[in-house]
Parts: C-alpha cells; structure tokens; sequence
C-alpha cells in the first residue's frame, strides 16, 4: 500500500492549459507539501498545509493553487501553464509541522510543450 | 534567510572507495537535520536524520553522518562505496518556526564506475 500517491505520474501538455496534480497519503499525517524539483534537480518547497490550512506558501506564482479537502488530501492546479513549469512535482507529508522526517510520493513529471 | 550549502556537485569514485559528501547549513536556532537520497527515476528516500543526542547518526545502507554544531556541518559518510549507491543525495534541515519547513540543499550526483 502506496503511503504517498500521486496522480498522474506523467502529464503533457501544451503552454497555457490549465492542469491539476493529486495527492494522497495514507499516514495519519496532519502536514502536507508540494516540492518542485528542476531539471537540475533543485527542490524547492513551494506550499504546506497542516490540517487544511495554509501555513507555506513561498513566493510561488498565483497561477499554481493549492487545495486540501482533508488532511489526506493535497492537490495543485496549475493555470495557464508555461514552459518553466515543466519539472518534477513532488508531493509529501510528515507526521507534525515542526518535526519529523518528510515522507515522499513517487513525484509527477509535467512536461509543457 | 536559512540556506543548506553542498559544495560537491558531482563526486565519481570507484566501488570500495570511501565516501564523504559535505553539508553546511545558515541558521542559529535549533535544527533537525536529514540526508536523503534519489535513486534515478526515484523518489526521495530518507537515509537518516539527527534530532539530539549522539552527533554521530548511522543510517541505512551502511551510511553515516556527523553534525558539527560549531562548523554547522551535518557531512555524510560511508566507508566503501558500492555501484547501486549512484543516486543523487540531498542534505536537508528543518528550522524550528511556527510554520517549519524543510529545506533542500541543492545536492550531490554520486556516480560509481564498477
């Protein structure tokens, strides 16, 4: 049983469609995140939520919206997609909001043409 | 801001050779600090955290890792390399704050010729 899942793994698409990313996991945990990682393998946070509030939301632009349902559940729609939002999405969770190591999901590679 | 510095970007050694990969991190205040490592095509998967106690951390796969308190280093370490530790490994700390975060350095590629 997959303890953090995201879908889809691959997604293609063309510049200024509009895309969304889900995430599940399966822990019990109350903190979620979205990371981008870049073709140089750079990961930067992006937004965390604990317990369906924001609590990260790091400069990332206004077309990317977070949204959690639950505390299971942490999805990212992307507006208006551009080329420089091809990366690897990677989502994770960890167990409290100020301690404990990250769990990761198997990450969704965006491509946009 | 809190920063997470490794220096080596691409380190190649040979199976049997001994491995230290550096981590440097900016913050003052207490830190949990984490080694992760990213198999290609992979997910990120922890190979060890400190938290307090004992600097010397070991993890899994035969790794190890020191934190310095007073050089702020967290270096990873393993004694003999093996082909299946080619994978990319990222150092990481979490900052106590009301809303913490983990933060990645910008990691280290780790080939391993046979």
């Amino acid at each position: 049983d997959t303890a953090v899942s995201q879908t889809p793994k691959y997604l293609v698409t063309q510049m200024g469609n509009d895309k969304s990313i889900k995430c599940e996991q399966n822990l019990g945990h109350d903190t979620m995140y979205w990371y981008k990682q870049d073709s140089k393998k750079f990961l930067k946070i992006m937004f965390s939520y604990n317990n369906k509030e924001l609590i990260i939301n790091e400069t990332v632009p206004n077309r990317f919206s977070p949204k959690s349902p639950d505390k299971a559940h942490l999805n990212l729609h992307i507006n208006s997609l551009e080329l420089g939002d091809s990366a690897v999405y990677f989502c994770a969770s960890r167990h409290d909001r100020a301690t404990g190591e990250l769990f990761f999901g198997e990450g969704s590679r965006l491509t946009v043409l | 801001a809190q920063s997470v510095s490794q220096h080596n970007h691409h380190v190649i050694l040979s199976e049997a050779a001994s491995l230290e990969l550096g981590c440097n991190y900016s913050y003052g205040g207490t830190v949990n600090l984490f080694w992760y490592v990213q198999y290609p095509g992979q997910h990120l998967q922890l190979l060890l955290k400190y938290f307090s106690g004992d600097p010397l951390v070991k993890g899994i796969k035969g790794f190890e890792a020191e934190f310095i308190k007073s050089k702020f280093s967290f270096n990873l370490r393993k004694p003999s390399v093996q082909w299946s530790d080619t994978a990319e490994y990222f150092c990481a700390v979490n900052t106590y704050s009301s809303a913490s975060k983990i933060i990645f350095g910008s990691g280290t590629r780790l080939s391993i010729r046979p």
